[in-house]
């Protein structure tokens, strides 16, 4: 069965790039045609989807975050990985990598979660 | 691109059975048998209940149920249970700039 692990600094200062790794086990991530996500979650709030990185390495960005996001992946590393530029406070939330279904309409396997904190 | 629209609560006894509403447009739940529902417990991330409108994942028990009907997607729990206790979010395919949408969340309440 497939895991996910969110690492990375779970506080980060205004204006600064939030980058978090996430680190796959238990299967390849480069096998199958699975697309490999970002979602976040603001405390008390819902949820909301930042991008993801299909098996090919195309890309898809949240648009009123595109202009800020960068969405990487490392094959050797079984590794995919998030960057957030230019953060503000409403940056704080709960941030989840996930694996979306090969149909790329649900996300079907999620990691645990990591708290980013946006504070001077 | 709008969140899907659920009832903030609903709560209901043990051994009774609620329904979630999910309320979007032609757009995402109207247009696609692409909705799905997450089962989130306090500080613990979401799980997949329900895909492709009525497909429960290896493992989901019987007893959560998905439906919809033109906009509206609905999930019904059946023989409620404490451990049912949580918040539930919908999700849609649409066809805006996002490949999917989530709903504005439900939280479940065993009373």
């Amino acid at each position: 069965q497939v895991q996910l692990q969110e690492s990375g600094p779970g506080l980060v200062k205004p204006s600064q790039t939030l980058s978090l790794t996430c680190t796959v086990s238990g299967g390849s991530i480069s096998s199958g045609s699975y697309y490999w996500s970002w979602i976040r979650q603001p405390a008390g709030k819902g949820l909301e989807w930042i991008g993801r990185i299909y098996t090919s390495g195309s890309t898809n960005y949240n648009p009123s975050l595109k202009s800020r996001v960068t969405i990487s992946v490392d094959t050797s590393k079984n590794q995919f990985s998030l960057k957030l530029s230019s953060v503000t406070a409403a940056d704080t939330a709960v941030y989840y990598c996930a694996r979306e279904a090969t149909t790329g309409t649900h996300v079907d396997f999620w990691g645990q979660g990591t708290l980013v904190t946006v504070s001077s | 691109q709008s969140a899907l629209t659920q009832p903030a609560s609903v709560s209901g006894s043990p051994g009774q059975s609620i329904t979630i509403s999910c309320t979007g447009t032609s757009s995402d739940v109207g247009g696609y048998n692409y909705v799905s529902w997450y089962q989130q417990h306090p500080g613990k991330a979401p799980k997949l209940m329900i895909y492709e409108v009525t497909n429960r994942p290896s493992g989901v028990s019987n007893r959560f149920s998905g439906t919809k009907s033109g906009n509206t997607a609905s999930l019904t729990i059946s023989g409620l249970q404490a451990e049912d206790e949580a918040d539930y979010y919908c999700s849609s395919y649409t066809s805006s700039s996002t490949p999917y949408v989530f709903g504005t969340g439900t939280k479940v309440t065993v009373l």
